[in-house]
């Protein structure tokens, strides 16, 4: 398996702009989570799904941040509008209840100007 | 609830020799315990894990950790650091049944040469 797909890798934008990263789970996988990163806030957990339905999103910082997982193969995490304070690196991971380890994708890095 | 602590956001070891990065945990049901690594501009990769069993759990790269119930420890070792090392490390915990992992908040490993 090629692992957890992200895209875009690298995404610089306007303040004002709506972005978009998507993640591509490891085909089996049935919970997929989203993470920021920052140096100053460390690793968090925005939301993450359950057999392509929310389980909890008490992550997300504020109604700008939207996730989707249509099917469960595909999930976005969407910023409208996003702001400065949005740049950070973002990651995607999934995992099979059985197991417990995450498999985490390479991160998308958005800059916000 | 489950939380983690990493002891020393930095730590310095030169080549050859012992590292030792310390976790401690507290968790209200019997814990699964992860070793993280992430290399520069990657996503976090597994570097071992504890379920159940043997309480020494050996790793990917040489690394390994011991499960100390006792002292709700979980510290990282190596016996002799390579440059490669070089990167941050993140201890993690969840409990059984759990869907999320909380991990700490990271300890950056600095190699000398």
């Amino acid at each position: 398996d090629a692992g957890v797909i992200q895209s875009p890798r690298h995404e610089v934008t306007e303040m004002g702009q709506e972005v978009t990263l998507r993640c591509k789970p490891i085909s089996g996988h049935d919970y997929l989570f989203w993470y920021r990163q920052t140096m100053m806030r460390g690793l968090e957990l925005l939301i993450y799904f359950n057999n392509n339905v929310p389980i909890d999103d008490s992550g997300m910082p504020e109604d700008r941040f939207s996730a989707k997982m249509p099917n469960a193969s595909f999930s976005t995490l969407k910023i409208q509008p996003s702001e400065p304070r949005d740049s950070a690196v973002y990651f995607c991971a999934s995992t099979d209840h059985r197991e417990g380890e995450q498999y985490f994708g390479p991160g998308t890095r958005l800059t916000v100007t | 609830a489950q939380s983690v602590t990493q002891l020393g956001s930095h730590v310095s070891v030169s080549e050859g020799a012992l590292v030792l990065l310390r976790c401690n945990y507290s968790s209200s049901v019997p814990p699964y315990l992860f070793w993280y690594v992430q290399y520069p501009n990657q996503g976090l990769q597994l570097l071992l894990k504890y379920t159940t069993g043997a309480t020494l759990v050996k790793g990917i790269n040489g690394f390994e950790a011991e499960f100390k119930k006792s002292e709700t420890s979980f510290h990282l070792t190596k016996p002799s650091a390579h440059m490669s090392d070089a990167a941050e490390y993140f201890c993690a915990v969840s409990g059984w049944r759990d869907d999320k992992i909380i991990f700490g908040k990271g300890t950056r490993l600095h190699i000398l040469p």
